[in-house]
């Protein structure tokens, strides 16, 4: 167990809908990043909170979206859905500075759009 | 740009056998930290070992070790006594030090076999 955790674990849902995954991250650590993987590929890093703030950001859709609260737990939005999003959905967390640079990753969120 | 690159999309071993996988990164930083996940079949991902640039000496976890050269920009993972559980995508990952600051670059992985 990594101390990260991730909701739902599977989603299923239609085309054109929109969906919310959560993400709590490890206690102490400050950054939360979000994967994209599609079956038997690599990992697609899409965005990066640190602090409540995006730090940094990578082949995110417009029509997707993410935000940091201050508890640190992190949301990502995917709206009008097509079935090239399915995929599974990583979050992961670092304390990061002295406190080391590990990523830890949550189980993932199994997205299916049909 | 830093990039990552893993040659071998696939590698295999037998069984308590010993296996290098490759990794080797381009960057013109020198204060940066390199890393090896496990992704199984459950598709979770996994920490295997960490190496600081910083560090001189090679990190070892148990039967995990690597092999890093830094001036040929090499983070090899080598697996002794290979078991059935180590079959699984390796990634090697990639990330500058600083905090909030960077994101990790990540190989494109290699698929390791394990042969009973």
């Amino acid at each position: 167990d990594s101390g990260v955790t991730q909701t739902p674990k599977h989603l299923i849902t239609a085309t054109g809908q929109r969906v919310t995954l959560r993400c709590s991250p490890r206690s102490g650590d400050l950054s939360v990043y979000w994967y994209q993987q599609s079956l038997d590929q690599g990992l697609q890093f899409l965005i990066q909170y640190y602090n409540g703030e995006e730090r940094a950001k990578g082949n995110i859709l417009e029509r997707f979206s993410a935000q940091q609260f201050p508890d640190l737990h992190s949301e990502l939005n995917l709206s009008s859905l097509e079935l090239g999003d399915s995929a599974l959905y990583f979050c992961a967390s670092s304390v990061e500075g002295t406190g080391g640079y590990e990523q830890y990753f949550g189980p993932g969120t199994r997205l299916t759009v049909t | 740009a830093q990039t990552v690159t893993q040659s071998q999309p696939e590698m295999s071993v037998q069984e308590a056998e010993t296996v290098t996988l490759s990794c080797t990164y381009d960057t013109s930083e020198s204060d940066y930290y390199l890393f090896w996940y496990k992704q199984p079949p459950s598709r979770q991902m996994i920490l295997v070992i960490r190496q600081e640039a910083y560090k001189q000496q090679n990190a070892t976890e148990n039967r995990f070790s690597v092999n890093f050269q830094k001036a040929a920009k090499s983070f090899s993972l080598k697996i002794s006594d290979s078991q059935l559980g180590d079959a699984a995508m390796y990634f090697c990952a990639y990330r500058l030090s600083g905090a909030g600051t960077y994101k990790y670059i990540f190989g494109t992985g290699t698929r390791l076999k394990v042969l009973a």
